[in-house]
């Protein structure tokens, strides 16, 4: 297997909702990030985990919450977010902090 | 800080035609220049990574080189299905291995 998988695909959600994004690697990689990417822009780094300990986070908001459940998994908790937070939402993996990302086709996320 | 530009931002060329898209960048001290990929509404897709002066890759009709401050993607005999975005970054040596510094990207259409 050599895909970075994410659902859903796509998601809508109000201001109030809480929301997860997921994401699934099975190649072993031990880095594991989340990049926010708008339209006509190129991806922004949010979180990075590091053999599933959180190791960068870009001063992102608190309405988003990362969590690393083992070697494979990767969530991104939503709360209370903006309609300023809509984007497309990628996940990524690499071998280690050094090696190029491996990115997931991303979740389309809408906040209304 | 690190830098990255690419250019043109867009990029028209007829089925055939030869071209080059470059990535000029400032960085304190180089681990890694990455090329990706991007379709609308995905992820991008890994093409390459350079890390040494004069450094060449290719990929079917792609071709990557690096210098000290620049590289460039050359396409030769580009398809319509080479439209697409491509994103430049660069890996420092100094700071986090997980943070990578994108360009805008340039924007291919290849018209048949």
């Amino acid at each position: 297997d050599t895909e970075v998988t994410q659902t859903p695909k796509h998601l809508v959600m109000g201001m109030t909702n809480k929301k997860s994004l997921k994401c699934e690697q099975h190649m072993g990689h031990r880095a594991m990030y989340w990049y926010k990417q708008k339209a006509k822009k190129p991806p922004e780094l949010m979180f990075v985990y590091s053999y599933e300990k959180l190791s960068i986070n870009e001063s992102v908001p608190s309405r988003f919450s990362p969590e690393c459940p083992n070697s494979s998994l990767l969530n991104l908790h939503l709360h209370a977010l903006q309609p300023e937070d809509s984007a497309l939402y990628l996940c990524a993996s690499s071998q280690g902090p050094w090696a190029s990302p491996n990115f997931g086709p991303g979740t389309r996320l809408l906040v209304l | 800080e690190d830098q990255v530009t690419q250019s043109p931002e867009a990029l028209r060329l007829q089925e055939g035609e030869s071209s080059s898209l470059n990535c000029s960048y400032t960085v304190s001290g180089l681990r890694g220049l990455f090329w990706y990929r991007q379709d609308p509404g995905k992820g991008p897709e890994f093409l390459f990574t350079l890390y040494s002066a004069g450094e060449e890759k290719e990929k079917e009709r792609l071709k990557a080189t690096l210098t000290k401050k620049e590289s460039f993607l050359h396409i030769t005999a580009p398809k319509p299905e080479d439209s697409a975005t491509y994103l430049c970054a660069v890996q420092a040596a100094e700071t986090s291995g997980s943070r990578l510094t994108f360009g805008e990207g340039t924007q291919l259409t290849v018209n048949p």
